[in-house]
C-alpha cells in the first residue's frame, strides 16, 4: 500500500530556533499533502493543504509566515516552523491520498513530535 | 456548520464486542472513514463507506447511513491492542476530511 514517511519522528528545539519536518510519498505520487497538528487529548486539526508546484492554502487561524510550507515535487513536502515557541509543541503529521482511490484512505506519515523549550 | 459526533471515552472487555457511532453534518459528503489511532502515533486506516450498509473486514464492520447522518465501527472478538481512539472522518462536498475529536476504546481484561 500507500507509504508516507516522516522525518524526524521527534525533535526537541530552543525557543526562537527553526524546525522543518519532511513528509516523502514513497510509492506513489502525492499532488496534494494535508498538514495537521494534534494536541494531547484532541483530534487532528488541519493546519494547511499543500499542492505541488502552487501554494499552500492554509485554515483561518493558522500564520502562513510562521508555518511555512513547501511542496516543491510531487514526492515531498515540508512544513518548517520559524521561530518556534512552547506553545508549538505538539503532534505534527502530513497525510496524502493515494490517487488510485479515495476508497484506499488517506495515507498518515508517522508524525512528528516538537517539544519547543 | 460542519459537526461531528462521536462519543468521547467507552469501555468495553476483552473478547466482547463493542459499538462506536458516529454521527455528522456536513456540506456534501463523499464518504466516510473510520481510523484507529494509538497513543503518540499516527493514524491507520480502517474504512470506508461511501454507500449504505455493512462492510465488513475480519473482526471489524463499518455501517453508514447517509439518510440518518450516521454510522459505526462495529469491533469484534475484542483483544486488548484494540485499546486505542477510533476517529471518525467525514469527506465533505470539497473533498475536506472533517474530523471527529475520536473515541478512546479502553479494553480490560
Amino acid at each position: 500500500g500507500a507509504v508516507v514517511s516522516q522525518h524526524p519522528s521527534w525533535v526537541i528545539c530552543k525557543s526562537g530556533t527553526s524546525v522543518k519536518i519532511e513528509c516523502r510519498s514513497l510509492d506513489f505520487q502525492a499532488t496534494t499533502m494535508f498538514w495537521y497538528r494534534q494536541f494531547p487529548k484532541q483530534s487532528l486539526m488541519l493546519m494547511a493543504t499543500s499542492n505541488e508546484g502552487s501554494k499552500a492554502t492554509y485554515e483561518q487561524g493558522v500564520e502562513k509566515d510562521k508555518f511555512l510550507i513547501n511542496h516543491a515535487s510531487l514526492t515531498l513536502s515540508t512544513l518548517t516552523v520559524t521561530s518556534a515557541h512552547p506553545e508549538d509543541s505538539s503532534f505534527y503529521i502530513c497525510s496524502a491520498r493515494d490517487l488510485e482511490g479515495i476508497g484506499n484512505g488517506y495515507t498518515f506519515g508517522s508524525g512528528t513530535r516538537l517539544t519547543v523549550v | 456548520g460542519q459537526n461531528i459526533d462521536q462519543p468521547t471515552e467507552m469501555t468495553a472487555t476483552e473478547g466482547a464486542i463493542v459499538q462506536i457511532n458516529c454521527t455528522y453534518q456536513t456540506s456534501g459528503f463523499n464518504g466516510l472513514f473510520w481510523y484507529q489511532q494509538h497513543a503518540g502515533e499516527a493514524p491507520t486506516f480502517l474504512s470506508y463507506n461511501v454507500l449504505d450498509g455493512l462492510e465488513e473486514k475480519g473482526r471489524f464492520s463499518s455501517f453508514l447511513s447517509r439518510s440518518k447522518g450516521y454510522s459505526y465501527l462495529l469491533l469484534k472478538e475484542l483483544q486488548m491492542k484494540d485499546s486505542a481512539s477510533y476517529l471518525c472522518a467525514v469527506l465533505d462536498s470539497n473533498y475536506q476530511l472533517i474530523w471527529g475529536a475520536g473515541t478512546k476504546l479502553i479494553i480490560k481484561p
